[in-house]
This record gives structure tokens, C-alpha cells and sequence, in this order.
């Protein structure tokens, strides 16, 4: 079993649309959980990371971690086809210094 | 410009044939990393590096060997490289090791095949 799920995609959403990607989690020791974004014949960049259950909002972004459920949410606002790119989740834990990535979603935003 | 550079981007080679893919940064960063990018496996770490002299396995370390004797640098070196090495690789830098909220940054890739 995967330490960290996510559906691959594509997603193929109108531009506006709000878009929810998941991934869920097999360990709970994992503290820290970020997102990730990845554009073509590019390196990942971050875009949010949180701690604690609960969302953390920063713009269109909204981040949402359930601990109890092992499953994180990332949801746009007004989706833009510059937000088109591969969207990778993390897990990180500290003892061990244990990072984990999912295996990213496809996400396509049409004008 | 503060970034991190790799070395070469693109690379075919053969069974067996050692190769060196560099990575440097310049923003004077502790942590340094190396991942390996496969469809439908996502990062995976190869070795990471917390400082100078201080190197450390990651996921999938076998086949690799790396380096850390300046700060800059953290090259990943493949002694035989194989076809199951065949994969885009990402070199990424942070602040400190603690990854969880200090950003990692990403080189530009290098995608190697292996014949």
C-alpha cells in the first residue's frame, strides 16, 4: 500500500469551475502536509503547507487537512487556466525526516 | 537570481556507462536533495543531504551515489546506470532540513534514458 494516494486525473474543469483534488494518507504519525504545483518541463513549486487539522486559506487556495479521516484537500476558486499544471501533495513527519509525495494530479482548466 | 541549476537537462546514455549529473545553488541553502520522477509513482527521494560531509538515504537509494563537499554543490552519480534508471530527476534545496514549511526549491530536471 502507498504511504500517500492521489488520483492521477486529468481533470478537466471550465475555466471558473472550483476544483477539489485529494490525497489520503496511511500513516499518522505524518505531521506536516503541503501541496505542490508542477508545470510543464518545470521542477515543482510549493503553494501551501499546513500543520494542523482545519483549512488554511491564501487567495483562490484553500488547503484542508482531517487527520482523524488521513485525507487532505486542496480546492481552487475562479480556476484560471494558468492554474493548468500537475498538482503533488505532501506529507513530511519529523522523526526520520520523512517526506512523502503522491503521485500528482492532472488538472486542465478550459477557457 | 537565486535558483538551483542541473546539469545536463537531457542525457541518453548506455548500460553501464558511468555518468555525473551536478546540481548547484546559490543561495547558500544547508539542505539539498535529490528525487526521481516516474508516471503514477510520483517524487521519490534518492539520498538528501542536511550540510556539508552529511549525506543520508532517501526511498530509493540503491544504484546511487552522491557527494556533498562544498554547500553548493550535491551531485548524483550513477556507478552503472541501468534501464530501470531510465526517469526525470529533480534536485531540490532548503533553508534547513525541517521541509515541512521551509520550501523546497526545484531545479529545471534532468531527464535521463538509459539504453
Amino acid at each position: 500500500q502507498k504511504e500517500v494516494e492521489q488520483d492521477p486525473g486529468p481533470l478537466s474543469v471550465p475555466e471558473g469551475a472550483i476544483v477539489s483534488l485529494n490525497c489520503t494518507y496511511s500513516n499518522s504519525a505524518f505531521q506536516y502536509f503541503m501541496w505542490y504545483r508542477q508545470y510543464s518541463r518545470k521542477g515543482p513549486e510549493l503553494l501551501m503547507y499546513t500543520y494542523s487539522s482545519g483549512n488554511k486559506e491564501d487567495g483562490r487556495f484553500t488547503a484542508q487537512v482531517d487527520k482523524s479521516s488521513k485525507y487532505i484537500s486542496l480546492f481552487i476558486r475562479d480556476s484560471q487556466p494558468s492554474d493548468s499544471a500537475t498538482y503533488l501533495c505532501a506529507v513530511f513527519m519529523e522523526y526520520g525526516n520523512k517526506l512523502v509525495f503522491g503521485a500528482g494530479t492532472i488538472l486542465r482548466v478550459k477557457s | 537570481e537565486a535558483q538551483v541549476t542541473q546539469n545536463p537537462r537531457y542525457l541518453i546514455t548506455v548500460t553501464g556507462k558511468k555518468l555525473t549529473v551536478t546540481c548547484s545553488q546559490n543561495m547558500n541553502h544547508e539542505y539539498m536533495s535529490w528525487y526521481r520522477q516516474d508516471p503514477g509513482l510520483g517524487l521519490r527521494q534518492i539520498y538528501y543531504s542536511m550540510n556539508v560531509e552529511v549525506t543520508d538515504k532517501g526511498d530509493v537509494p540503491e544504484g546511487y551515489k552522491v557527494s556533498r563537499k562544498e554547500k553548493r554543490n550535491f551531485p548524483l552519480i550513477l556507478e552503472s546506470p541501468s534501464p530501470n534508471q531510465t526517469s526525470l530527476y529533480f534536485c531540490a534545496s532548503s533553508p534547513s532540513g525541517q521541509v515541512s514549511y521551509n520550501e523546497q526549491f526545484f531545479g529545471p530536471g534532468t531527464r535521463l534514458t538509459v539504453l
